[in-house]
């Protein structure tokens, strides 16, 4: 099965509302980062986080490793933050591979 | 600034030829990656390096080649080209439990 999945694959937000991200993995993990991504456009690092909480702005990245996931929040989401969020993974037992996930596609509505 | 450029940034080639992509960093990592990305499959990795002079096959090698010639570059190249090989493509620098940086792309299109 599918080493590193993302929920919800797509999710449709009002300006204003909060978003949570989630990114769960089915082995131990070296590393994890969040990345941002505009349709054409590159992967624009958001956090390197392979534990705790980490902050940024209205954005929050929390990773609990015996849980095995990392999630994304974001507060008083605005229409520029409309894009595709991906987590990617150097799992332990792949050396130096980043694995992606599948991606969460959000869309904000003015 | 540490960054990733890579070229061309769009590339428009006939089935048969031969493609070379390039990457070039200055963060000074170890590590470097070759991904495509397409619709309904996510990012995909291709090669990667773990230094000058290295080369290891990724999940979808076939049909490309790598070389690492230095610290900072690093070359896809598609010896024939195929209409199947038509994407965007991404390199990536990064060190083993540390974070990755990614390039702007390049997107190609084989005829």
């Amino acid at each position: 099965g599918q080493q590193v999945q993302q929920s919800p694959a797509s999710l449709v937000l009002q300006e204003g509302e909060n978003a949570e991200l989630q990114c769960n993995f089915s082995t131990s993990l070296n590393s994890m980062q969040w990345f941002y991504q505009r349709p054409g456009g590159s992967l624009v690092s958001l956090f390197y986080n392979p534990s705790g909480t980490k902050h940024s702005g209205r954005l929050t990245s929390t990773t609990v490793i015996k849980e095995r996931r990392s999630s994304l929040h974001i507060s008083s989401s605005q229409t520029t933050d409309s894009g595709t969020y991906l987590c990617a993974l150097e799992l332990s037992n792949a050396g130096a591979k980043l694995t992606f996930g599948g991606g969460t596609r959000l869309t904000v509505r003015p | 600034e540490a960054a990733v450029t890579q070229s061309p940034r769009n590339k428009v080639a006939v089935t048969g030829g031969k493609v070379t992509l390039s990457c070039n960093q200055t963060n000074n990592h170890n590590n470097m990656y070759w991904y495509r990305q397409d619709t309904g499959h996510g990012l995909r990795l291709i090669h990667y390096s773990y230094g000058a002079g290295s080369t290891e096959k990724g999940d979808i090698p076939d049909g490309y080649k790598a070389s690492r010639p230095s610290q900072e570059n690093f070359s896809l190249i598609l010896e024939l080209a195929t209409p199947s090989q038509t994407s965007v493509y991404f390199c990536a620098s990064g060190a083993y439990k540390d974070w990755r940086a990614f390039g702007p792309g390049t997107r190609l299109t084989v005829l």
